[in-house]
């Protein structure tokens, strides 16, 4: 069965450390995704890829890099963490426009 | 924004009623996907209806798509408590692998 995993599932960081978020998927998508989700705002695109070696940025890039190391991972990496960036987020991969996407169970993380 | 009115909103109904929830977007779509997020998961896609299709259902649910109001609509009839859950739509953004989520609906079915 199709599978998209994150870790850490929860993640406590101080303000001004490095995080770095992890997903995998077993799908064999092209594409994989970023979000974060705040009440009020739903899902927001954040960094996105097209495959092994691509990051493209999304709609709220500041502050974050991503990196894809391989068609199967998909990383989310924050230099320098800020509460700001307090908030859920979840990974996801599909093929490409106007297909499912497929979500991670997300990473809840506090920056204090 | 791609979206036009906001559909945040909490709905708040008793096991097997039926619901509508809508949504609006500003740009042309090629495809409006419905999905379900429970809580503590990730979204999970429950019905797509694309461009050149006015309905399309699946089990209890039923989702229509105005393309000439830019609009679509997502209807669960008999209701039960393992629907609670928030409802998103999303749209493809044009000429990108990218998919834009509304803010969603809220439901909550007690039984």
């Amino acid at each position: 069965e199709a599978a998209v995993t994150q870790s850490p599932r929860n993640k406590v960081a101080v303000t001004g450390g490095k995080v770095t978020l992890s997903c995998n998927q077993t799908n064999n998508h092209n594409n994989m995704y970023w979000y974060r989700q705040d009440t009020g705002h739903g899902l927001r695109l954040i960094h996105y890829s097209y495959g092994a070696g691509s990051t493209e940025k999304g709609d709220i890039p500041d502050g974050y890099k991503a990196s894809r190391p391989s068609q199967e991972n998909f990383s989310l990496i924050l230099e320098l963490a800020t509460p700001s960036q307090t908030s859920v987020y979840f990974c996801a991969s599909g093929d490409g426009q106007g297909i499912e996407q497929y979500f991670g169970p997300g990473t809840r993380l506090t920056v204090l | 924004s791609q979206w036009g009115e906001e559909n945040l909103q909490a709905l708040s109904i008793q096991e097997g009623e039926d619901v509508t929830m809508n949504c609006s977007y500003k740009t042309y779509t090629t495809v409006v996907q419905w999905y379900r997020q429970k809580s503590g998961k990730g979204p999970a896609l429950i019905i797509l209806i694309r461009s050149n299709e006015r309905e399309k259902r699946s089990g209890r649910l039923r989702a229509t798509l105005d393309t000439s109001s830019q609009s679509s609509s997502l209807s669960i009839t008999g209701t039960l408590a393992t629907d609670t859950a928030v409802y998103f739509c999303a749209t493809d953004a044009p000429n990108t692998d990218k998919v834009v989520f509304g803010t969603g609906t809220r439901l909550q079915v007690s039984p």
